[in-house]
C-alpha cells in the first residue's frame, strides 16, 4: 500500500523568498515520485518526477526536489518565489510495478508581495 | 504536446439524472484514469483502462461506472445523480512504461442539485 502525506493544507511565503513544500511518503515497493501544480480551473500540471535516477530533481519553473530515502521524502523547492508561483501543489507516488498514482492532500501556496 | 479534452467544463444536473463525462486524448495512450477532486482530499481515483474495453476499480467506485469502447476515448457514467458526487472531476492518460507521465485535462466542475 502506499500513502502521501503533505505537511501544511496551506504555505504562505513572500515573493522573493524560499519556497519549501513537504512531502512524506509511504511505499511498500522501491517508489517513483511526483510533484504537480494546479493553477485555478485548470487541470494538473507535471513540475517533476523521480524515477529512480538521480535524487537531485529539476524541474520546470525553477523548482526541484530532493528525494531522500531515509527519511521517506521528497520535499519541494524553489530559491526564489514569483507571485505566479501561487497555486495549488500535489505531491504523488506510484509503485514500481503499477501505473496507479496516489496523491496528497494538496498544498495551496500563496505569495505575498 | 499531449491533449487531453473534456466534454464539459462546468455541467450541472439534478438528483437522479444519469450524467456522461467524455474523456479523449490524442496520444494512443493505453491507459486513462478517472479522479475525483475535493477541497482538503486531493485527488481519489475512481476507475481506470488500460485498454479498450479494459477497466479496474479505484478506491472510490461506487456510484460510477465507465466505458472505453475506443483507445482514445473514457467516459464516466453517473447513473443517478445524487447530491454528493457534486465535484471537480478530472480525467488523465499515460503511455505503458511505468515511468510515463500522467497527463490530466481541464476538469469538469458538476453540480448535483
Amino acid at each position: 500500500a502506499q500513502s502521501v502525506t503533505q505537511l501544511g493544507s496551506h504555505v504562505s511565503v513572500s515573493e522573493g523568498a524560499l519556497v519549501l513544500l513537504r512531502c512524506n511518503y509511504s511505499s511498500s515497493v522501491p517508489p517513483y515520485l511526483f510533484w504537480y501544480v494546479q493553477y485555478p480551473n485548470q487541470g494538473l500540471q507535471l513540475l517533476l518526477k523521480y524515477t529512480s535516477a538521480a535524487t537531485l530533481v529539476k524541474g520546470i519553473n525553477g523548482f526541484e526536489a530532493e528525494f531522500k530515502k531515509s527519511e521517506t521524502s521528497f520535499h519541494l523547492t524553489k530559491p526564489s518565489a514569483h507571485m505566479s508561483d501561487a497555486a495549488e501543489y500535489f505531491c504523488a507516488v506510484s509503485g514500481t510495478y503499477g501505473n496507479k498514482l496516489v496523491f496528497g492532500a494538496g498544498t495551496i501556496l500563496r505569495v505575498k508581495s | 504536446d499531449v491533449k487531453v479534452t473534456q466534454s464539459s467544463r462546468y455541467l450541472v444536473k439534478r438528483t437522479g439524472e444519469k450524467v456522461f463525462l467524455e474523456c479523449v486524448q490524442d496520444m494512443d495512450h493505453e491507459n486513462m484514469f478517472w479522479y475525483r477532486q475535493d477541497p482538503g482530499l486531493g485527488l481519489r481515483l475512481i476507475y481506470f483502462s488500460y485498454d479498450v474495453k479494459m477497466k479496474e476499480k479505484g478506491d472510490i467506485p461506487e456510484g460510477y461506472s465507465v466505458s472505453r469502447e475506443k483507445k482514445e476515448r473514457f467516459s464516466l457514467i453517473l447513473e443517478s445523480a445524487s447530491t454528493n458526487q457534486t465535484s471537480m472531476y478530472l480525467c488523465a492518460s499515460k503511455g505503458g512504461r511505468v515511468t510515463d507521465t500522467q497527463y490530466f485535462g481541464p476538469g469538469t466542475r458538476l453540480t448535483v442539485l
